[in-house]
């Protein structure tokens, strides 16, 4: 079955500077990646998501880009803000199946 | 965007009692529903997939008898944890796909408390 490695686990960043988050997946036809946010003691949130038959998306300063032959995808944040902070998961499915899901990377900015 | 909505957030029960958690979306009907676990700092470990209509398919592992699993429409699935024992504390999340836009979206999840 598909295996969603995320990394880092941990990111401690200055409020204003970006912040990247890279996860890698294991099944090629794989197809679809969305991103969540999810805050302390709340359901996780999407934020954006990506379709393998782009290579990036980007809404406001959140940017997701995806490596189809290196079989990887990326968050970036730009200008992080302390409302920023939260646990981030990757996401991997084909079509409509289960999403496989990544550990999580912990975000935390820095006023 | 889309809405799921859950409940109860938080509940704190006594040892031996059954507890329900409910699920709907709001905004688009669901024949595919899911129910995760979450334990602390850790990420979301699927239970379960709830089909309207039909039978819940629950992962390896997970006790069908224990956890019980209802679809019965488009819009509301439901999770009863039976004969809750605090080995099942923890925090339940249930998630819903809109298959238009083949999105999955979360209820904010409910923090069960076995005592």
């Amino acid at each position: 079955g598909e295996n969603v490695e995320q990394h880092p686990s941990t990111l401690s960043v200055q409020e204003g500077d970006s912040a990247v988050i890279k996860c890698t997946y294991s099944d090629s036809a794989s197809n679809y990646f969305p991103w969540y946010k999810q805050e302390l003691g709340k359901g996780p949130q999407l934020i954006i998501d990506i379709r393998s038959n782009v290579g990036e998306k980007k809404d406001q300063r959140i940017a997701v880009t995806l490596n189809k032959t290196a079989k990887h995808f990326s968050l970036h944040i730009t200008e992080t803000q302390p409302e920023d902070s939260a646990v981030y998961f990757c996401a991997a499915s084909i079509g409509d199946s289960t999403l496989t899901f990544g550990k999580g990377t912990m975000l935390l900015v820095s006023p | 965007g889309a809405v799921v909505s859950q409940h109860p957030s938080r509940v704190i029960c006594k040892s031996g009692t059954s507890v329900k958690i409910e699920c709907r979306s709001l905004d688009f009907q669901a024949t595919t529903m899911f129910w995760y676990r979450q334990f602390p700092k850790q990420s979301l470990m699927l239970m379960a997939t709830s089909n309207e209509g039909s039978k819940a398919t629950y992962e390896q592992g997970v006790e069908k008898d224990k956890f019980l699993i209802n679809h019965a429409s488009l819009t509301l699935s439901t999770l009863t944890v039976t004969s809750a024992h605090p080995e099942d504390s923890s925090f339940y999340i249930c998630s819903a796909r809109d298959v238009a836009k083949n999105i999955q979206y979360f209820g904010a999840g409910t923090r069960l408390s076995v005592l």
